[in-house]
């Protein structure tokens, strides 16, 4: 079965950039969504179809998409964007999450 | 504006049900298919079922089938998810949420309900 790779953790300092990567079997071939997650509150989407921005994502959130990876890209990371991002993919009618990446800004 | 607001959540017994609901408000209702998502305490997110607009497609995670039952009711503007023979790992935040748009897997799920904690414990 398809499975969605995350590194658990991801450190950055603020103002710096943030890479978060995803990775799956010829994933390229899939539309990937993320999804950020903080505590206590109900996750929320940065990045739908690869790369677009839903209105009110601010435009350092990127995403790119290709071969076996999946990348979001946070520019200029502040300490807001500090919690859990999720990659997410359609997969044979069922809907796959990554394990998640804690991003800390520190 | 869109709104999901889940109800129903709380402490059962292993082997217990529960019955989950989901008030949806602000768009079409039945235009848009909606799925039902999860997280265990410490876990990461996790889907457990989803319903077309039309109920004529519904699918379930591996977990919870012939467990779950959703349904939704287009009159109401309501999505429902039904527990049956509960197990401690079905402990976790239970989460409804709506596409982004519709006719698309690939717009993601832009509006979540803000949850409800379903507990399954003896």
């Amino acid at each position: 079965s398809f499975e969605l790779i995350q590194p658990p953790s991801v450190s950055v300092s603020p103002g710096q950039t943030a890479t978060l990567n995803c990775s799956g079997n010829k994933l390229g071939e899939k539309y990937v969504c993320w999804y950020q997650h903080k505590s206590g509150q109900s996750p929320v989407l940065v990045i739908y179809q690869d790369s677009k921005r839903p209105f009110g994502i601010p435009e350092r959130f990127s995403g790119s998409n290709s071969g076996n990876t999946a990348t979001l890209t946070i520019s200029g990371t502040q300490s807001l964007d500090d919690g859990d991002y999720y990659c997410q993919v359609w997969d044979s009618s069922t809907v796959l999450f990554g394990g998640g990446t804690k991003l800390t800004v520190l | 504006q869109v709104q999901l607001v889940e109800s129903g959540g709380g402490l059962v017994k292993p082997g217990g049900s529960l019955r989950l609901s989901c008030a949806a408000s602000g768009f079409s209702f039945s235009d848009f298919y909606l799925i039902w998502i999860r997280q265990a305490p410490g876990k990461g997110l996790e889907w457990v079922s989803y319903i077309y607009g039309s109920d004529t497609t519904i699918n379930y995670a591996e977990s919870v089938k012939g467990r779950f039952t959703v349904s939704r009711d287009n009159a109401k503007t309501s999505l429902y998810l039904q527990m049956n023979s509960l197990r401690a790992e079905d402990t976790a935040m239970y989460y409804c949420a709506r596409p982004r748009c519709t006719g698309s897997y690939s717009c993601g799920f832009e509006n979540w309900g803000q949850g409800t904690m379903v507990t399954v414990s003896s």
